[in-house]
């Protein structure tokens, strides 16, 4: 069965450093999304992406974040300048067109010290 | 604000038993809500959509939706320890928009299956 897959499952970095995760998501999907899930919280949207634009992005997704989707089948979340805040599980998901439901990555635990 | 309450438990049932877990949301206009299990340190994993009011099965579960009253729920019949996770109940937000929509989530209610 198709499904997201993230790298890398575990990164650990620098405070003020840039670190950029990956998703592949499901070949046949137009609508992209990455949530973030900080220890013992809610899973918080961060950014939703279609037709190569951002479609819609939350109170969290500054100035420090960025997205992409380099080559029609990577979508990639960059963090300028991490902070130790930033720390936390990333998810990227996916949706195909017609239906509403998303499919969750396995994740990336960013872990900045 | 769109918010999505659950009780965080945790919920203690015993194994063969019906779990039985609640959601309540503050958006009149949402139109789908997902049950999402998580195993602990692991992604959301959905196991039901639905809808429309009233009751959806699938296999052991059972989702049942109430707009009137802003409600979801999820049965889990035959509880099994493999059943024991975190229960997200999800609500999209802007189904009909056009370019897609986001899921709010609650934070989560603990099942525990003892066995």
């Amino acid at each position: 069965e198709p499904e997201v897959t993230q790298t890398p499952s575990h990164q650990v970095t620098q405070m003020g450093q840039e670190v950029i995760l990956r998703c592949v998501p499901i070949s046949n999907h137009l609508y992209f999304y990455w949530y973030r899930q900080i220890l013992g919280q809610k899973v918080e949207f961060l950014v939703s992406f279609y037709n190569n634009e951002i479609s819609e992005k939350s109170e969290i997704f500054d100035d420090q974040f960025s997205v992409e989707r380099p080559d029609g089948s990577n979508f990639t979340l960059k963090i300028r300048s991490t902070k130790l805040e930033d720390s936390a599980m990333y998810f990227c998901a996916s949706r195909p067109r017609g239906r509403t439901e998303a499919f969750f990555g396995q994740g990336t635990r960013l872990t900045v010290v | 604000q769109k918010e999505v309450e659950q009780n965080s438990g945790p919920l203690s049932v015993p194994e063969g038993a019906i779990a039985s877990l609640n959601c309540t949301y503050s958006d009149r206009g949402s139109q789908s809500f997902f049950w999402y299990r998580q195993y602990s340190g692991k992604s959301p994993e959905l196991i039901m959509s639905i809808y429309s009011n009233g009751d959806k099965e699938d296999g052991r579960f059972t989702a049942q939706l109430n707009k009137a009253s802003q409600y979801v729920s999820l049965l889990i019949r035959d509880s099994q320890p493999s059943d024991s996770a975190t229960y997200l109940c999800a609500v999209g937000i802007g189904d009909l928009h056009p370019y897609g929509n986001k899921l709010v989530f609650g934070a989560g209610t603990i099942l525990r299956v003892k066995s």
